[in-house]
């Protein structure tokens, strides 16, 4: 059954500190794996999308990694600000073409305090 | 510089009268996607449109229907809401299936 898990659920830290969200997925056959923002009240956007050969990608103080072994990637966020206070999504690809789906995980809510 | 547009961005209906929701992209992508969030939930994909084959989710219920009359416009028709369908309804697009989705705002549905 293709699933994508995210841990923790919930996270509080302080302005100013790094943290690590974690997301394990069962999916076949993994086509690539996104990491989305979501603020209280808004749509997701798009942090990185990473396919199997991408071990790392980074936008600003967001860094994504992929372990397409353990099937296995992380979102580092480095620095934090309140702004940074949201839903993070994983996401993961299943399948090409007619047969693609979306796999979303049930996201980690991440409080930044000052 | 709006790529995805949702209209109206809060929307109040009766139980059991018809909503359309509406959405628009300047980005020209051959993908929209509808998805269903509530409360603390990670969206929920009801439809999407390649161009224009329709691929309706197995366990979207009939009660949902959508239309793309052209590539800029998508809409969510509810045919009898139910208090259960009250979310927020979020439109998405991308240039190919396996590309970065790109979100709209997003329209919250509330059903008295």
């Amino acid at each position: 059954k293709n699933q994508v898990e995210q841990s923790p659920q919930s996270l509080i830290i302080l302005e100013g500190k790094n943290c690590t969200l974690q997301c394990n997925y069962t999916v076949s056959p993994f086509s690539n794996l996104r990491w989305y923002k979501q603020d209280t009240g808004r749509g997701p956007v798009s942090l990185t999308i990473m396919t199997f050969s991408e071990n790392t990608k980074s936008n600003g103080r967001y860094t994504a990694t992929l372990d397409a072994d353990t099937k296995q990637s992380s979102l580092h966020i480095t620095a934090s600000q309140l702004s940074d206070s949201a839903s993070y999504i994983c996401v993961v690809s299943a399948g090409m073409d007619s047969s693609y789906k979306l796999i979303f995980g049930s996201g980690t809510r991440l409080l930044v305090r000052p | 510089d709006a790529m995805v547009i949702q209209n109206p961005r809060y929307q109040v209906t009766q139980f059991g009268k018809p909503v359309t929701l509406s959405c628009s992209q300047t980005l020209n992508h051959n993908v929209m996607y509808w998805y269903q969030q509530k409360s603390s939930q990670a969206p929920k994909l009801l439809f999407h449109y390649y161009d224009k084959d329709f691929n309706n989710e197995a366990d979207t219920p009939d009660n949902f229907q959508s239309r793309r009359p052209n590539t800029s416009f998508c809409f969510l028709d509810i045919r009898s809401p139910g208090l259960g369908d009250a979310a927020m309804y979020l439109c998405a697009t991308s240039r190919d299936q396996l590309d970065t989705q790109y979100f709209g705002p997003g329209t919250r549905l509330t059903v008295l």
